[in-house]
């Protein structure tokens, strides 16, 4: 059964990079028809896509996020990361890694990890 | 891209159906069938439920059921039961591979 695992730091100072990871096992990163990615939900509010990457390391990114994000990804460990730098308070969320099913017309988060709270705060 | 609109709450009694809207623009929902839909236990990992607008992954009860007429997509859940209380998130493909969620739907079974 296909496990996803977020993992890193649960508190970063504000201005600084925020950094998690996530360990994927049950299967393989370099699964053909499949990308990988990170979705957010701030306390009291809706998801939040962030981004998306392949495992030879193409990546989408929602517009939004993307001049402070990196996402990338390690075959050899099956993970795959994600930066988010000069953080806010407004950053302050549940992350959620994802993998996304791109097997049709469109992609869809068919497995999730059970979420990370990241709080931003000095 | 602005979350897509969902109702805050919706509720039913065991065993009544129960709807849930998401409005979106012509640029995500109207402009493509790739609308999914996820429940949310809190604390626990988001289950997904329905994708390419009408489609059920295996194992999804039939209960579960989706729709689409222009920028609004819905997810019906017939024969409520008390396991469904969860929150719900609609999600659409926004064009150039980029994605927009809902802002989620609380559904209580009174």
């Amino acid at each position: 059964q296909l496990q996803l695992q977020e993992s890193g730091p649960g508190l970063v100072k504000p201005s600084e990079t925020l950094s998690l990871t996530c360990t994927v096992s049950g299967g393989s990163i370099s699964s053909s028809g499949y990308y990988w990615g990170w979705i957010r939900q701030p306390p009291g509010k809706g998801l939040e896509w962030i981004g998306n990457v392949f495992y030879i390391g193409s990546t989408d990114y929602n517009s939004s996020l993307k001049s402070r994000v990196t996402i990338s990804v390690d075959t050899s460990k099956n993970q795959f990361s994600l930066k988010l730098s000069s953080v806010t308070a407004a950053d302050t969320a549940v992350y959620y890694c994802a993998r996304w099913d791109c097997g049709g017309g469109s992609c869809y988060p068919d497995f999730w990890g059970q979420g990370t709270l990241v709080t931003v705060s000095s | 891209q602005s979350a897509l609109t969902q109702p805050r709450s919706v509720s039913g009694s065991p065993g009544q159906s129960v709807t849930i809207s998401c409005t979106g623009t012509s640029s995500d929902v109207g402009g493509y069938n790739f609308v999914s839909w996820y429940q949310h236990h809190p604390g626990k990992a988001p289950k997904f439920m329905i994708y390419d607008v009408t489609k059920r992954p295996s194992g999804v009860p039939d209960r579960f059921s989706g729709s689409k007429s222009g920028n609004t997509a819905s997810l019906t859940i017939s024969g409520l039961q008390a396991e469904d209380e969860a929150d719900y998130y609609c999600c659409s493909y926004a064009g150039r591979y980029t994605y927009v969620f809902g802002t989620g739907t609380k559904v209580t079974v009174l």
